[in-house]
């Protein structure tokens, strides 16, 4: 059975603050890692990775693939209270993805 | 303008109801998704259709019906309303032969009493 594995569960940091959320996967026909925020509504698309070692940026977030560990990083530098919120990650095997439980961080002022 | 639109967003009923949550694309994508988050933010998915074909069906009880007319919409019926049904339903899309993200709907929240 396809698995993700999201940690940590929970994460309370200061503004300013640099984190790191971590992603593992076991899938079949393993394609791509995608990366979602989740505020109140629904997931809102970050990042996609398809390939290894090519990290991809936006703003002061980053990310990057390991294919060989089957895992992906989410960084998130100078963090806000804006950032505050349930990190997705999910693997895309065969147009379905599979998500982990997510990470869920909080900013504080 | 609303890519993917779900209705109801709120739903609040009985044990033992039958309800229903209605799904539409306007992206022109081929696969349509249910998913279901529970009370601790985990999205498992519940049903696949492509081009009005099921093609994934997770283990969901038969309660659970879905219904595809066409390929722009994915309903989403369930009998008999239990009380761990209690969760946010998400619609979502993907164009076909696309490895790339899910595009989704703002989520129906539904409330079993």
């Amino acid at each position: 059975e396809d698995k993700v594995v999201q940690s940590p569960l929970s994460l309370v940091v200061h503004e300013g603050d640099t984190v790191t959320l971590n992603c593992s996967y076991e899938v079949t026909n393993f394609r791509s890692l995608l990366w979602y925020k989740q505020e109140k509504k629904a997931p809102t698309f970050l990042f996609m990775l398809t390939s290894s070692g090519i990290e991809k940026k936006s703003g002061r977030l980053s990310s990057i693939l390991d294919k060989k560990e089957l895992s992906s990083i989410l960084n998130i530098t100078a963090t806000q209270t804006g950032d505050s919120a349930i990190y997705l990650c999910a693997a895309n095997a065969g147009n379905m993805l599979t998500f982990g439980g997510g990470t869920r961080l909080m900013v504080k002022p | 303008d609303t890519a993917v639109s779900q209705t109801p967003k709120y739903l609040v009923t009985q044990m033992g109801n039958d309800k229903s949550i209605k799904c539409e694309q306007n992206l022109g994508h081929d696969t349509m998704y249910w998913y279901k988050q529970d009370s601790k933010k985990f999205l498992k998915i519940m049903f696949s259709y492509n081009n009005k074909e099921l093609i994934i069906n997770e283990t969901v009880p038969n309660r659970f019906s879905p219904k595809s007319p066409d390929k722009a919409h994915l309903n989403l019926h369930i009998n008999s309303l239990e009380l761990g049904d209690s969760a946010v339903y998400f619609c979502a899309s993907i164009p076909s032969g696309v490895t790339g993200e899910l595009f989704f709907g703002e989520g129906s929240r539904l409330t079993v009493l």
